[in-house]
């Protein structure tokens, strides 16, 4: 099948600690995304990457790092910078630049601070 | 920054009624689409309407845009329990990302 998926599911980050949340899709897709959730609220884009080894800070990637060494990975790290890091962290791909069309979502990464 | 504004924020609906929400954006657009995102999934892409296109449909979905007024509109048709959900649109900004609204909360009752 092909798809996005996200790994874990639930992740618990204690203070001080870095996390990585798990970003990956066979669709061969070239454009990646990374949006962060908050309850009740619409996305907010943290980075995106259009192409392997390149990638662009969104409207809050403060406390936060990506990585796009291969192009079906887009790995997010959430850094102890990041303060209020709870949240619905969405993945996203789409074929790839120029006129925006369809994104397909993975089906997220809760992360909460113990 | 949101681009779109979804109205209203809520909605609750019998089985069988009609659910129109609406998407209000601040500048010119190639696209705009709706998305739909069950509670703790991930977003699933419904509809994509062009800046020519004026109306289109999809099942029981039927999309408006009015540039003029750069608004849209998102009707479901007789609507299920199932089409519970919350409802976001998403314009493109800079051609490379999508702006989404903070998006409708629909509730259907059976």
């Amino acid at each position: 099948d092909g798809g996005i998926t996200q790994s874990p599911k639930y992740l618990f980050r204690k203070e001080g600690q870095n996390v990585t949340l798990s970003c990956e899709q066979n669709l061969n897709h070239d454009a990646m995304y990374w949006y962060r959730q908050d309850p009740g609220q619409g996305l907010r884009l943290i980075y995106y990457s259009q192409i392997v080894n390149d990638f662009q800070k969104g409207d809050i990637a403060e406390g936060y790092s990506v990585s796009r060494e291969k192009k079906e990975s887009f790995p997010l790290t959430v850094t102890s910078a990041q303060k209020n890091p709870t949240a619905f962290y969405l993945c996203a791909s789409s074929t790839g630049a120029g006129v925006q069309e369809t994104q397909y979502f993975g089906p997220g990464t809760r992360l909460l601070v113990l | 920054s949101q681009q779109g504004e979804e109205d209203p924020q809520a909605l609750s609906i019998q089985e069988g009624e009609n659910a129109t929400m609406n998407c209000s954006y601040k500048t010119s657009i190639n696209n705009l689409q709706w998305y739909r995102q069950n509670s703790g999934r991930g977003l699933v892409h419904l509809i994509l309407i062009r800046s020519n296109e004026r109306e289109k449909h999809s099942g029981r979905l039927r999309v408006t845009l009015d540039t003029s007024k750069k608004s849209s509109s998102l009707l479901i048709t007789a609507s299920r329990a199932a089409d519970t959900a919350s409802y976001f649109c998403a314009t493109e900004r800079n051609t490379d990302k999508l702006i989404f609204g903070t998006g409708t909360r629909l509730q259907v009752f059976p």
